[in-house]
């Protein structure tokens, strides 16, 4: 199976501020298409999770622009440009290319 | 929109079989080129893929469960459904069918099941 390892687990961010989540596989999710097989998604308290970022980079349906997805091959990364309160949550990245599909043991963001 | 809810038993015994079922609302189940699947979520394994049913009734499994799991769909009902049977404490999680689009990532969720596996 693909091992997706998250850092930082626990993400305490200042409103306003940007920040920055790492996910790494064990192995490349670069598809021969030129796509990246790797996923974002954001788990509010008490919610299902949600999708942010599908294919490494590209925003979902819905998805504020403040959201970006970044990175090729086993390192990708999820920025926020300016956090906002309502961004709370888990943020879990998958990897979509070889089933069995495998999620990172999650991101807390907190509000400082 | 697409909405989908899962229903079925919270409780179910060791030893027995979980059943859940997943209602898609918002169009049809087999129109578009989708998987649909089923995720859960315990406090000790974090998000896990069990298994996901393309409309034409094929099937791929999580291997780590795959001798336990069936995912089967009724398109006359808009449903699709989960089997694990021999469930055991391990098997207690919040269960979701989630909708896989186009880009190998799952764009709709239900709203999740508590399953708990205990006598």
């Amino acid at each position: 199976d693909y091992v997706m390892t998250q850092s930082p687990l626990s993400l305490p961010v200042t409103p306003g501020e940007p920040a920055s989540i790492s996910c790494r596989s064990s192995q490349s999710l670069l598809h021969n298409n030129g796509f990246n097989y790797l996923a974002w998604y954001l788990q509010k308290p008490g919610q299902s999770p949600q999708l942010l970022i599908y294919l490494g980079s590209h925003r979902a349906s819905g998805i504020p622009d403040r959201f970006s997805g970044s990175g090729s091959g086993t390192d990708f990364t999820l920025t926020i440009s300016r956090v906002e309160a309502e961004d709370v949550g888990i943020y879990y990245c998958m990897q979509g290319l070889q089933s069995p599909y495998t999620f990172g043991q999650g991101t807390k963001l907190a509000i400082k | 929109q697409v909405q989908l809810q899962e229903s079925g038993p919270g409780l179910v015994k060791p030893s027995q079989t979980l059943s859940l079922t997943c209602t898609v609302s918002g169009g049809p189940i087999n129109s578009g080129d989708y998987y649909w699947s089923w995720v859960r979520q315990s406090a000790g394994k974090g998000l896990e893929w069990i298994g996901r049913i393309y409309t034409s009734g094929i099937t791929s499994y999580n291997p780590s469960l795959k001798s336990r799991v069936t995912v089967s769909v009724d398109t006359s009902k808009n449903q699709f459904s989960l089997r694990l049977t021999s469930v055991t404490a391990a098997d207690t999680a919040v269960y979701y069918c989630a909708r896989e689009g186009n880009w190998f990532a799952f764009d709709y969720w239900g709203q999740g099941t508590l399953v708990t596996a205990s006598s």
